[in-house]
């Protein structure tokens, strides 16, 4: 069955520093996401992105934060000049429609870790 | 920005009963619910949906109960396996949330052999 990657499992990195986290979505899919949870907590939406650009962003999503599809199969986040609170797994996830009824799917995430 | 509530922080049943997973939610405008299921160290996995004009939906040994005006989902899982043993997060949109979903923070199944 079609999976969604993420790569790398486990990042850390120092604060202040920036980071590229990578998802390849499931090939036919169109629309793609980056959501968040931090330890303990929900799971939290951060972006949704189609035909090239962000579809919709939550408030968390701020200009610290941006997305990128830099060829036809890698969907990137990176966070520029990371703060402790990012530490957080973040999963990228994927869709072959809009919203319109259509499940996500998660990969299996990349914990962040900021020290 | 609690739109989908789980109060059930955890769980446990023994193997071949009925486990029952609740979930709450606020937004009269949601109208499409998800169930997924998270084993450690994975990404959540989708397990069932449900969308408003529906009541009732089943898959094998899931059903999920919708209750539009108790704004109350549920999922009932017969008989329970081992295997079932998770986090299960609910998980809601509707015509007003765009493409994003809204996520309770989960239940702790255990299910006891």
């Amino acid at each position: 069955e079609p999976e969604v990657t993420q790569t790398p499992s486990h990042q850390v990195t120092q604060m202040g520093q920036e980071v590229i986290l990578r998802c390849v979505p499931i090939s036919n899919h169109l629309y793609f996401y980056w959501y968040r949870q931090i330890l303990g907590q929900k799971v939290e939406f951060l972006v949704s992105f189609y035909n090239n650009e962000i579809s919709e962003k939550s408030e968390i999503f701020d200009d610290q934060f941006s997305v990128e599809r830099p060829d036809g199969s890698n969907f990137t986040l990176k966070i520029r000049s990371t703060k402790l609170e990012d530490s957080a797994m973040y999963f990228c996830a994927s869709s072959e429609g809009a919203r319109g009824h259509q499940p996500q799917h998660f990969g299996d995430g990349t914990r962040l870790s900021i020290l | 920005d609690q739109q989908v509530k789980q109060n059930s922080p955890s769980l446990s049943v023994q193997e071949g009963r009925i486990s029952i997973l609740n979930c709450d939610y606020t937004n009269s405008m949601f109208d499409y619910f998800l169930w997924y299921k998270k084993y450690p160290a994975e990404g959540p996995t989708f397990l069932i949906s449900i969308s408003s004009i529906k009541d009732k939906n089943e898959d094998g040994r899931f059903t999920v109960f919708l209750n539009k005006s108790a704004k109350h989902l549920s999922l009932h899982i017969v008989p329970s396996q081992p295997g079932d043993s998770a986090v299960y997060f609910c998980a809601a949109s509707g015509v007003n949330t765009g493409n994003q979903f809204y996520f309770g923070t989960g239940t702790s199944l255990t299910v006891i052999p």
